[in-house]
């Protein structure tokens, strides 16, 4: 399975925007990157998914290296309702192609 | 459009009992994947389904557990003669095709309890 690196925990302040970084230098060429997050006592939410070029959606940016070794999640005014685990995942070709989450960083938002 | 529905979301049973869990997938999904989460975990993978087939249950204790997704109805997780160690939350997931870059929709899950 294809490995991701996250922090263990981040803390951000309310309405401050918030960089959540992934490293995943094993990379190859058609794995996807996804993220989600899981609030407490929920199911796991998708948030972004983006393969080379950076993306943007109504919840988050993900901003990808031009090396794709690493890729950044961006909330851009953090809630008190984005406190969450963020999990990171390379989507990797083949088999049944399904999601393996890692341990995420989990994010303290401080009113 | 409904979200995928998870029922029930708790459920206790004692060691030797069986647990059914079950899932609708958002419609027009015919592809369900499960999770387990053990407590103070992360979620792992244990079996994907489409309509009628088994694609992967790499992640399927060989023993007491057993999924299926008939043609009709919702995608059942049997875990027969549990034990308290099966005390988890179980989450499915539905997808309308299999790809990469296909989103997953995961339920709200059922939290099993073995006392």
């Amino acid at each position: 399975d294809a490995k991701t690196t996250q922090p263990n925990s981040m803390e951000s302040n309310e309405e401050e925007p918030v960089h959540l970084p992934c490293n995943h230098s094993t990379i190859s060429g058609t794995d996807y990157i996804h993220w989600y997050r899981q609030l407490p006592s929920q199911g796991p939410e998708y948030v972004i998914h983006g393969l080379t070029s950076n993306v943007n959606n109504r919840m988050a940016s993900l901003a990808i290296a031009e090396d794709r070794k690493s890729s950044t999640l961006i909330l851009h005014r953090a809630t008190l309702r984005d406190a969450a685990v963020y999990y990171c995942i390379l989507r990797i070709q083949g088999g049944s192609e399904k999601l393996v989450f890692g341990k995420g960083t989990k994010l303290t938002v401080n009113p | 459009n409904a979200g995928v529905m998870q029922n029930p979301r708790h459920l206790v049973r004692r060691r030797g009992q069986e647990a059914r869990l079950r899932c609708s997938p958002m419609k027009g999904h015919s592809h369900v994947y499960w999770y387990r989460q053990l407590p103070e975990e992360g979620l792992k993978f244990m079996v994907y389904l489409q309509k009628e087939n088994i694609i992967d249950e790499s992640g399927m204790p060989k023993e007491r557990f057993s999924a299926e997704f008939p043609k009709e109805g919702p995608s059942i997780l049997r875990i027969q003669q549990v034990v308290r160690g099966d005390s988890a939350a179980y989450f499915c997931a539905s997808s309308p095709e299999y790809g990469r870059e296909i989103p997953l929709h995961f339920g709200n899950g059922t939290r099993l309890t073995v006392t």
